[in-house]
């Protein structure tokens, strides 16, 4: 398995654009989780996915930020409008199952101008 | 919230040296710690997934330690090397299932 692929690698946008990122999962993996990194909070998780579920999104900052999973093999980070601040790198990672080590992407450098 | 607090923030180790660093987090509703080691520029990669009070395991010159009851987890590494400069991540999966992560040990081994 090539692991988990996320694109695009980098994104440079301006400020009030619609941003997507995409993530496809290890196969036969049941959880998918988005995490974005900070340099306050370090990996922050924005939301969870169980057998494409999305179980917590506590963690989304704002009504600006979406996700979905429409499939076992696919999940889309969504920011509209994006701002500036939404300037971070955004990791994907997915596990087996619940207590089973998560493996993480290569990550999305998002640069909002 | 569920706090994961990781200390020190960052540690300079001179090569050779042992050293060891701590995971504390709230002992209630626990299911499971992970560790994971993450090279600049690079995405996290998992060492180790602990669950049960007492475990300890062990990767080369790397090993973990859980004590469930009094919420902590240490991370020892022995005869550090370059190659461990890192940033280390503790991470803990509680009853709903949300892996949290700490902010991090930045190690420096010093050759």
């Amino acid at each position: 398995d090539a692991g988990v692929i996320q694109s695009p690698r980098h994104e440079v946008t301006e400020m009030g654009q619609e941003v997507t990122l995409r993530c496809k999962p290890i196969s036969g993996h049941n959880s998918l989780f988005w995490y974005r990194q900070t340099m306050m909070r370090g990996l922050e998780l924005l939301i969870y996915f169980n057998n494409n579920v999305p179980i917590d999104d506590s963690g989304m900052p704002e009504d600006r930020f979406s996700a979905k999973m429409p499939n076992a093999s696919f999940s889309t980070l969504k920011i509209q409008p994006s701002e500036p601040r939404d300037s971070a790198v955004y990791f994907c990672a997915s596990s087996l199952k619940r207590d089973t080590e998560a493996f993480f992407g290569q990550g999305t450098r998002l640069t909002v101008v | 919230i569920l706090n994961v607090e990781q200390s020190p923030q960052s540690l300079h180790v001179q090569e050779g040296d042992s050293t060891n660093f701590t995971c504390s987090f709230p002992s209630s509703n626990f299911y499971a710690l992970h560790w994971y080691r993450w090279e600049t520029a690079k995405s996290p990669e998992a060492l180790f997934v602990m669950t049960l009070n007492g475990d300890e395991k062990k990767k080369g010159r790397i090993s973990a330690t859980l004590n469930t009851k009094e919420g902590y987890s240490y991370l020892y590494i022995k005869g550090s090397q370059p190659e461990d400069s890192a940033t280390y991540l503790c991470a803990l999966l509680f009853g709903n299932e949300k892996l949290t992560f700490g902010t991090g040990t930045r190690l420096t081994i010093i050759p």
